[in-house]
Order: C-alpha cells, then structure tokens, then sequence
C-alpha cells in the first residue's frame, strides 16, 4: 500500500493564484519530498524536508510537515501556467527499509 | 555529474512475449536503484529495489522480474507479457534521500 496520499487529487486555479496540496502518510518517517511531474515525463525532485524540520522555502515553494499529525503541505505562490503538472509526495522511513514510496499525485492546472 | 539513461522510450508488444528493459546511471557509486510502474493518471507503484549487485527486493507479487549485474545497470524483465503489465515504467536512483529519474517507458501490450 502507499505510504503516502495527496489531496486533493486534481487542483485547477487561475494565473497568479496560490495552488495547496497536501500530504497524509502512515508510519513515522526519516524524510518527506516533494517531486513534480510534467505528462509522460519522469520525475523531478523539488524540495525535501527532514523529520526534524517544520518549513522549508524553495523559490515560489513552501513545504511544512507536521510529524504529529503526519501530513505536510506544499504551497505554490504565485502560479504560472508552466507550473501545470503533477505533483507527488514521497517517503522515506527506517521502518520501510528507506525505499522511497510515492503518494497518488495531485493534478494541477494553472489557467492563463 | 551525474545521468540516468532510460530505454525505449516507448515499447509496444505483444501478450506472452517477453520483455527487457535496461536502465543505466552514470557519475555515481553504490546507488540504490528502483523499478517504478504509474497507471494513467495515477500515483507510482514500487516494484523492485536494489542496494547493491544482487540485492533486489521484490515490493509486489507480479508477473515481472529484476536483475542488477553490475553496480550502475538494473534490469526489468517478463518472460511472457500480459495485457496487464501495460505501464509507464519508471527507472529511478538515489544515493541519499534524493532520487533521480530516467524519462520512463511506456509499454504497451497488445
């Protein structure tokens, strides 16, 4: 089963508009990242949190993570059409074996 | 620096033929390797991960099959192919948490 699971599963927005998507995950983790995924492309890493840390800043990207409730978010301020794609969360965890297992995705769409 | 090389791009095959798809990485040592398949429009299905020569784990009970005879090289295969093993297959590594991907596969079985 997937460790993690994103929501909502498909996000549209207007240009310039903030785009929120979340993370939920099960067991207790060593990291949590967040990966981008334009159509019929393979995947690209964008930020990684540590289970010790609460925010992270990536350029126009914000991720939390809330150990105690096992979920993170990651914000997109300011969108732009290019930012169209999917957006995954992944996990890695002592308990796993540090494979790094994949959420569903959720599928944003930035309008011009 | 480092790369990962991925191929076909696309693979169109027929049911119980078999399959070999073959994922290279370049610039780097000892990675742990992985073996991705994504439905469409879904999230990624962990089917093999390997941390060394040898070393596969098997995540999901499956018609399909991995191989890593040298350190970068990691191998997926079926010896007969069926319509459900259609996919987008995603060849991955990482040293540390961070991985890495090829541009992915996508097979389809007729």
């Amino acid at each position: 089963s997937q460790q993690g699971e994103e929501d909502p599963q498909a996000l549209s927005i207007q240009e310039g508009e903030n785009a929120t998507m979340n993370c939920s995950y099960k067991t207790s983790i060593n990291n949590l990242q967040w990966y981008r995924q334009n159509s019929g492309r393979g995947l690209v890493h964008l930020i990684l949190i540590r289970s010790n840390e609460r925010e992270k800043h990536s350029g126009r990207l914000r991720v939390t993570l809330d150990t105690s409730k096992k979920s993170s978010s990651l914000l997109i301020t300011a969108s732009r059409a290019a930012d169209t794609a999917s957006y995954f969360c992944a996990t890695d965890a002592w308990a796993a074996g540090n494979k790094l297992t994949f959420g569903g995705g959720t599928r944003v769409l930035v309008k011009p | 620096s480092q790369t990962i090389h991925q191929w076909p791009a696309t693979l169109v095959q027929p049911v119980g033929s078999p399959l070999s798809l073959e994922c290279t990485v370049e610039g780097t040592s000892n990675p742990n390797l992985y073996w991705y398949r994504q439905a469409a429009g879904r999230g990624l299905q962990l089917l093999f991960y390997s941390v060394g020569i040898g070393q596969i784990s098997s995540e999901v009970p499956q018609n399909l099959s991995a191989s890593r005879p040298q350190d970068r090289q990691f191998i997926l295969s079926s010896k007969k192919l069926l319509l459900s093993d259609s996919g987008f297959y995603l060849c991955a590594w990482s040293v540390l948490a961070e991985a890495f991907f090829g541009q992915g596969t996508r097979l389809t079985v007729v």
